[in-house]
């Protein structure tokens, strides 16, 4: 498949656990935030989002945290399955020299040990 | 079934001979937008699109043209490929940007070689 990062952050957990991938934004005016999951050999795909003015929100085993005192974002996956491993990135909405502009992170690959 | 399509997924092809990737969404969306990626530096927008007509700059559009002649079709094209335009591309289309939630659909992405 596409190797769409050579020295991404891993994290590996065994399946059924639960695995919580970080992120550091960098602008503090950033108002909204996504998280995305790209399987090998396929485009990113979005899973989750959040607004500035929450810290808090649920999907389906999905939960993303946002804590804006220290600009850092979480993605909790919960009970992993084998279909989980992909790589995870955040991105942040910002203001960009007068236009709003995504901002991506790198990203950290998710393996599930069976 | 909502989809972003890019033709062709792979190519490889010879310095300066001119490209073109086409991106077509089935979705009515306003805004598209162009990215490579490249290990190390994740997703860096090319080109954007607000509507038809209206094209932008996006972070790295050296190397790169674009045109919005239709609202499904946003074509990439490198009129002079050079070796470090070798990386994986992709389309994306969505609602606009400033909305407050925003879902952006990427497409399954072209891998080029430049040699």
């Amino acid at each position: 498949g596409e190797s769409v990062g050579l020295h991404l952050p891993t994290l590996s957990v065994q399946e059924g656990d639960n695995s919580i991938i970080n992120c550091a934004y960098s602008n503090s005016a950033s108002d909204y935030f996504i998280w995305y999951k790209q399987e090998s050999g396929k485009g990113p795909q979005f899973i989750i989002d959040i607004r500035s003015n929450m810290d808090k929100r649920q999907g389906q085993r999905v939960t993303v945290l946002l804590n804006k005192t220290v600009k850092h974002l979480s993605l909790q996956i919960a009970a992993t399955q084998p279909g989980d491993s992909a790589v995870y990135f955040c991105a942040e909405r910002a203001l960009i020299q007068g236009a709003q502009k995504l901002v991506f992170g790198q990203g950290t690959r998710l393996t599930i040990n069976p | 079934e909502a989809q972003v399509t890019q033709n062709p997924r792979y190519l490889i092809t010879v310095t300066g001979k001119k490209l073109t990737v086409t991106c077509s969404q089935n979705m009515n969306h306003e805004y598209m937008s162009w990215y490579r990626q490249d290990p190390g530096l994740g997703l860096r927008q090319i080109y954007y699109s607000m509507n038809v007509e209206v094209t932008d700059k996006g972070d790295v559009p050296e190397g790169y043209k674009v045109s919005r002649k239709e609202k499904r079709n946003f074509p990439l094209i490198l009129e002079s490929p050079s070796p470090n335009q070798t990386s994986l591309y992709f389309c994306a289309s969505s609602s606009r940007l400033a909305e407050l939630s925003y879902e952006q659909y990427f497409g399954p992405g072209t891998r080029l070689t430049v040699t």
